[in-house]
């Protein structure tokens, strides 16, 4: 079964710095793997997503993540942090295939305070 | 273009009643799924539709609940006999078959 772990339940930067959330993922073969985001009272947003080919995915807002096949990861990382970045994050991974959908499996969160 | 909508917002229920919370979907998306979203259990499938396949219902915690879409494009989650325990937040999303799942607000269920 596949599943997803995110070690860090809460994270503070300051604007400005840098960031990087982790992600670690279980599955048998290669995966499709998403970044969400959820801001307070509001639904999920796809950050990002690697389906295959380039481990260095870009995203929006200036988010980017990296597949490490070897170390089963996809960490999220940001250069310069905004304070409008402040939200819980969702690492998640899908079953791959062809022309088939599947459920996602979710990590349980990394929640981003940034200070002024 | 229009993202997935579900209705209503939130909903407030005595335990016992039933409730339907409604899911439409982005228009040409094939595949339809409800999560649920709470402080215990956190992000957590329930079911998905997918074309005219049979729903994956894997995820369903019990009997009590169930899901239909109709026409391929709006689906409804009925809770029977809610529970205290059902109070989450149902979130529904929907896409093709590239797993680039989109969601919607979400319904905020409290049940009292």
């Amino acid at each position: 079964a596949q599943s997803v772990t995110q070690p860090d339940i809460h994270i503070t930067v300051s604007e400005g710095a840098s960031l990087e959330l982790r992600c670690n993922y279980s599955y048998g073969a290669t995966p499709y793997l998403f970044w969400y985001v959820q801001s307070p009272g509001q639904g999920l947003q796809l950050l990002l997503k690697y389906f295959s080919g380039d481990t260095l995915v870009q995203g929006i807002k200036g988010f980017e993540a990296e597949f490490k096949r070897s170390q089963s990861s996809f960490n999220l990382r940001k250069p310069s942090v905004h304070w409008s970045d402040a939200a819980e994050y969702f690492c998640a991974v899908g079953a791959s295939g062809t022309g088939t959908a599947s459920k996602l499996t979710f990590g349980t969160g990394t929640r981003l305070q940034v200070t002024l | 273009g229009a993202g997935v909508s579900q209705s209503p917002s939130n909903k407030v229920t005595e335990k016992g009643k039933d409730v339907e919370l409604r899911c439409d979907p982005i228009s040409g998306h094939t595949a339809l799924y409800w999560y649920r979203q709470s402080l215990g259990q956190g992000l957590e499938f329930l079911i998905y539709f997918q074309g005219n396949s049979a729903p994956d219902k894997s995820g369903l915690p019990s009997d009590r609940f169930s899901a239909e879409r109709t026409g391929g494009s709006v689906s409804t989650l009925t809770i029977q006999r809610t529970q205290q325990e059902d109070s989450a937040v149902y979130l529904c999303a929907s896409s093709t078959v590239f797993h680039e799942q989109y969601f919607g607000p979400g319904t905020r269920l409290t049940v009292t």
